[in-house]
Order: C-alpha cells, then structure tokens, then sequence
C-alpha cells in the first residue's frame, strides 16, 4: 500500500522566501505529525494533528512556522521569511492514533530537503 | 535537554554477531519506546517497539529489552546481516501506549550500524 508521501523531495529557495512542504499521510491515519532533522541529530518534534486541529504545536521554533491540515488528509508545512537556519529535512509521519502502543507507531515519509541560500 | 541519549554514535560489528544498541532516557513519563532505522537519503522506518509495562520485546532477528529502573533499553540484533547496516534511531513517547492518544516522539541523535562482512 501506499506510504506518506512528501512533496517536494528537495526545495532550494532564498533567504527570506516563503516555502510550502506538503505530506499525503496513509489513508486512514488520522493523526499527522512534523518533525525536522538537522545533520547528525535526531528528528525534532515540531507538531501534531489529530484530525483537523492541531493538537500539540510546542515544537514549532517561533511564529514564522505554521502548519495547516484541513481536511483532515493532506497537510501542509509553511514557513515564512525562511532564515539559512531553517536549512534542514523536514519529515511527516502518520499513525492510527488512539489508545494502544501500536495504534501510536508513527509511519514516516522520506523527507523534503530545504536549502535555505 | 536530551530527554533520550544515545551514547555511542557508531559501532562496528562482524556479519553473524550480536549487535547490540544502547538508549538512556530520563523523562519518567515516558511510557512507549520504538527504534526506527534509517537508510541514507530515506524515512526512518519503524522496527520494534516496547510499552512500559514490558520488559522485554521479541521479533524475529530484534528483541528490545527496557531497564525502568536504570531508564534504559537496547536492542539485540542477532544474528547481524550486511543489510542491517544504517543509522538507527531511539524514541520515545510519554503517552503513546495508555495516555489516550497519541503525541510527538523524543528521538535519539542515533548509531550508526555497520556491518562487517
């Protein structure tokens, strides 16, 4: 079946730019989740929606990131005014939700590299 | 803050051996931890997980073992096989397996895995 699909794979903009990242979660999944990977580090938790609504956004840096997710499918992560720091992959996962450890295994997509010139 | 430490960010292991990968946490309220592998230039891909109230999680070539009281776990592969080179990635969730629902995972910084023929 199909997995999370994260579109672009790669994105290279300037400094200040507006970018969008977008994730198609695995159908069915109700809960979407952004992280971002920086080299040799961990991915960090940014947010979580459950459905439509965000349901834990203390992960997201400060207010130049906001991610949207309307129809409870598709997601899309926007970041304005980018800064070279923002430079990283960024990776979606989804997962069932719900109560029970394997309903919570978050599945994850293969990433959108940003380069931030 | 590292709430998950991995220690060693590489170890080396000969085809047919034990490999065994370490994880230290420090957050109490952890209740759900996973170990995700991850190839080059992919998303990390879910491998084995264990809930708080386990000790110990078997599947096929891994097995998960969980310390509560030392806040530790490690996983076994055994036997190792060439392809079981990547970097491997421990997490953890403070309400992934009771806390009704599901929520951001805590990852490692990772270990690089690699296999010796």
């Amino acid at each position: 079946g199909a997995g999370v699909s994260q579109t672009p794979s790669n994105k290279v903009t300037e400094k200040g730019k507006y970018v969008e990242l977008r994730c198609d979660p695995i159908s069915g999944h109700t809960a979407l989740y952004w992280y971002r990977q920086s080299l040799g580090q961990g991915p960090e938790f940014l947010i979580y929606f459950q459905g439509t609504g965000a349901a834990d956004d203390s992960g997201l840096p400060n207010d130049r990131f906001f991610a949207v997710r309307p129809e409870g499918s598709v997601s899309t992560l926007k970041i304005q005014r980018t800064e070279r720091g923002d430079s990283a992959v960024y990776l979606c996962a989804s997962s069932l939700g719900g109560t029970g450890g394997g309903k919570n295994i978050q599945y994850f997509g293969a990433g959108t590299r940003l380069s931030v010139l | 803050d590292q709430q998950v430490k991995q220690n060693s960010p590489s170890l080396s292991v000969q085809e047919g051996r034990i490999s065994i990968l370490n994880c230290d946490y420090t957050n109490s309220m952890f209740d759900y931890f996973l170990w995700y592998k991850k190839y080059p230039a992919e998303g990390p891909t879910f491998l084995i997980s264990i809930s708080s109230i386990k000790d110990k999680n078997e599947d096929g070539r891994f097995t998960v073992f969980l310390n509560k009281s030392a806040k530790h776990l490690s996983l076994h592969i055994v036997p190792s096989q060439p392809g079981d080179s990547a970097v491997y990635f421990c997490a953890a969730s403070a309400r992934g397996y009771s806390g009704g629902g599901a929520d951001g995972l805590t990852f490692g910084k990772g270990t690089h895995l690699i296999i010796q023929p």
